[in-house]
């Protein structure tokens, strides 16, 4: 079982900076990686998948790297509304299986 | 633009079974380009994936929940459904109705979404 990591657990930044989130995995994705931002009482948004490409939509202040183990979602130029909980997600080839990770909040500083 | 809207029960006896139900409005379910499922979120934990389904019938489980998940599709009502069998306290939280797009992985993200509807087991 892959277990996935977020870090921090709460990332307290000032609008207008920014904010670099990591995700962990236990074992390596390749580029099986997506993420996701939640608002108080919605639904969660997809915001990226395969670990770079932005939904449609999405400002180019949000990006995402890496591949393997090791992941990073950044907002640059936070604007008021980011600030919310972000989850990454891996998905599998096969056999098909999803798993969340434990999510960062984004706060105000 | 895609719509999903959860409805059932709010309250649900330990043991008994929880059943819900997402309404999809502006498309068909009467295709495979897209898959259909469930995820639920515990109060205060992370998102868990239950179950994704294709029109074909072709259905994936969560592992740790595949013994007791049942999911149908009713094109018919444009409609699919959840049933969760012997539920405990540790079953309850908010239960997400999904939609996601066939693309190189048979399940891969999640790009609608229903509101949530809370779910909470106690007697």
């Amino acid at each position: 079982e892959i277990v996935m990591t977020q870090s921090p657990d709460t990332l307290s930044v000032s609008p207008g900076e920014r904010a670099t989130l990591s995700c962990r995995a236990s074992q390596s994705l390749g580029s099986n990686l997506a993420w996701y931002q939640q608002k108080p009482g919605q639904a969660p948004r997809l915001l990226m998948y395969a670990a770079s490409i932005r939904a449609t939509g999405l400002p180019a202040r949000f990006s995402g790297s890496g591949s393997g183990t090791q992941f990073t979602l950044t907002i640059d130029s936070l604007q008021s509304e980011d600030f919310a909980v972000y989850y990454c997600q891996y998905y599998s080839d096969w056999p098909p299986e999803v798993t969340f990770g434990g999510g960062t909040k984004v706060e105000i500083k | 633009q895609v719509q999903l809207q959860e409805s059932g029960p709010g309250l649900v006896k330990p043991s008994e079974t929880l059943s819900l139900t997402c309404k999809v409005s502006d498309v068909s379910l009467h295709t495979n380009s897209f898959y259909w499922g469930w995820i639920r979120q515990p109060p205060g934990k992370r998102l868990e994936w239950v179950v994704s389904m294709y029109y074909s019938g072709s259905t994936y489980y969560n592992p740790a929940l595949k013994s007791r998940v049942t999911m149908s599709v009713d094109t018919a009502k444009f409609q699919f459904s959840l049933t969760l069998t012997s539920v405990t306290a540790e079953d309850t939280g908010v239960y997400f109705c999904v939609r996601g797009e066939r693309g190189q992985q048979v399940i891969s993200v999640f790009e609608h979404w229903g509101q949530g509807s809370l779910v909470l087991v106690s007697s």
